[in-house]
């Protein structure tokens, strides 16, 4: 299965943009990325996906390199409701998901 | 709040006992996965049913199997139960259009404590 490798933890300040990486160097070409996220005592809730075009939706923006071995998720504007662990996921048509250890984002008021 | 619901939100039992955990969704997705997610680490793909069939497998033993009824619903099953099976257990629903870009809904879990 293909592999990605998240920062184990990263911080960010109130209101300013956060960048979080994630490298996949053994991508397929038929594997979506997805990034998940998971609040403190919840279930990991949907943030954003794509396959090669960088995508925007209401919550962030992911940026997908040109090669496809790495990608960023991006927040605008980083609030104190965005500290969570933040998982960078291979998708592969068989539509099992394989979670890795994710970022643990700390948001500094 | 993604409708998913799952039951008991906590449980206790002994090593050697089974036990089942039940999820369903209120918005009628026909695919379900369970997951366990040790303390500190990412949830792990247990299985994922599909119209009532088992539909992909993670690297589980047998003793952890699973039903998915014809409402949807679903259960978890785990006999003989040891100390590492103690975790956050998280089922996730979804309505399977083209596999790999299916949003998945996941349910605030049943914490799991195996004395």
């Amino acid at each position: 299965d293909a592999k990605t490798t998240q920062p184990n933890s990263m911080e960010s300040n109130e209101e300013e943009p956060v960048h979080l990486p994630c490298n996949h160097s053994t991508i397929s070409g038929t594997d979506y990325i997805h990034w998940y996220r998971q609040l403190p005592s919840q279930g990991p809730e949907y943030v954003i996906h794509g396959l090669t075009s960088n995508v925007n939706n209401r919550m962030a923006s992911l940026a997908i390199a040109e090669d496809r071995k790495s990608s960023t998720l991006i927040l605008h504007r980083a609030t104190l409701r965005d500290a969570a662990v933040y998982y960078c996921i291979l998708r592969p048509p068989n539509n099992d998901m394989r979670f890795g250890a994710g970022t643990r984002l700390t948001v500094k008021p | 709040e993604t409708g998913v619901t799952q039951s008991p939100t906590h449980l206790i039992k002994t090593r050697g006992q089974q036990v089942t955990l039940r999820c369903s969704s209120q918005s009628g997705h026909n695919t379900v996965s369970w997951y366990q997610q040790a303390l500190g680490q990412g949830p792990q793909f247990i299985f994922q049913y599909y119209r009532e069939e088992e539909n992909g497998r993670g690297n589980f033993p047998p003793r952890f199997s699973g039903l998915q009824f014809p409402n949807y619903s679903s259960e978890l099953n785990v006999n003989a139960l040891e100390l590492d099976d103690s975790a956050l257990y998280l089922c996730a629903t979804n309505w399977r259009t083209r596999a790999n870009t299916d949003t998945q809904y996941f349910g605030p879990g049943t914490r799991l404590t195996v004395l």
